[in-house]
């Protein structure tokens, strides 16, 4: 399986300070992707990541992937309030479609 | 909105009964996709449909059937569920297969009584 694994399972920070969440996985993959997902609802895509880059950066988002260790991490620069929300890494591989999600990060950000 | 709407949005259903799920997406994307995702278990892919041809089905139990008439539209059928079967079922679509970002529905939270 290459089901990716997030760590830490929950993140309590305060506004302002920086969130990193990180995610393993376990065979190899054409590419990485970052959901964010509010209480109940549906997954919204952040960012996604190919196997040959190795850094990536979008808006207060950073994404680094290292295929040697098969693991990427999330960074949330300057968090706010509104970042409340459960984090999951999906990675693609050489089955059609299938994207296998990992159990995600629950993070909250106190204002 | 991300361009892929579920419907209903909430259902309670007998075990018993029979009901189906609707996804549609106007994105123009050519892979579609049903997940399951239950308390504390990551999310599940159940089946992936590729222009209009299932192309995956992840050991999904018979009482779950898909169908897929055109590439704009998904439908999840439903019959004698039972009460663990309760969980959002959600559904993605995008172009290429897993090379690009999926866009997912909001969901339909389904409890099985």
């Amino acid at each position: 399986s290459q089901q990716g694994e997030e760590d830490p399972q929950a993140l309590s920070i305060q506004e302002g300070e920086n969130a990193t969440m990180n995610c393993s996985y376990k065979t190899s993959i054409n590419n990485l992707q970052w959901y964010r997902q509010n209480s109940g609802r549906g997954l919204v895509h952040l960012i996604l990541i190919r196997s040959n880059e190795r850094e990536k950066h979008s808006g207060r988002l950073r994404v680094t992937l290292d295929t040697s260790k098969k693991s990427s991490s999330l960074l949330i620069t300057a968090s706010r309030a509104a970042d409340t929300a459960s984090y999951f890494c999906a990675t693609s591989g050489t089955s059609y479609g299938k994207l296998t999600f990992g159990q995600g990060t629950i993070l909250t950000v106190h204002p | 909105e991300t361009g892929v709407t579920q419907t209903p949005r909430h259902l309670v259903m007998g075990m018993t009964n029979k009901k189906s799920l609707k996804c549609e997406q106007h994105l123009g994307h050519n892979a579609m996709y049903w997940y399951k995702q239950s308390a504390k278990k990551p999310l599940e892919l159940m089946f992936v449909y590729s222009l209009e041809e299932r192309v995956e089905n992840n050991s999904v139990p018979s009482r779950f059937s898909p169908e897929c008439p055109n590439s704009s539209h998904l439908f999840l059928h439903l019959h004698t569920l039972q009460p663990e079967d309760s969980a959002l079922y959600l559904c993605a679509s995008s172009q290429g297969g897993g090379l690009t970002e999926a866009f997912f529905g909001q969901g339909t939270r389904l409890t099985v009584v």
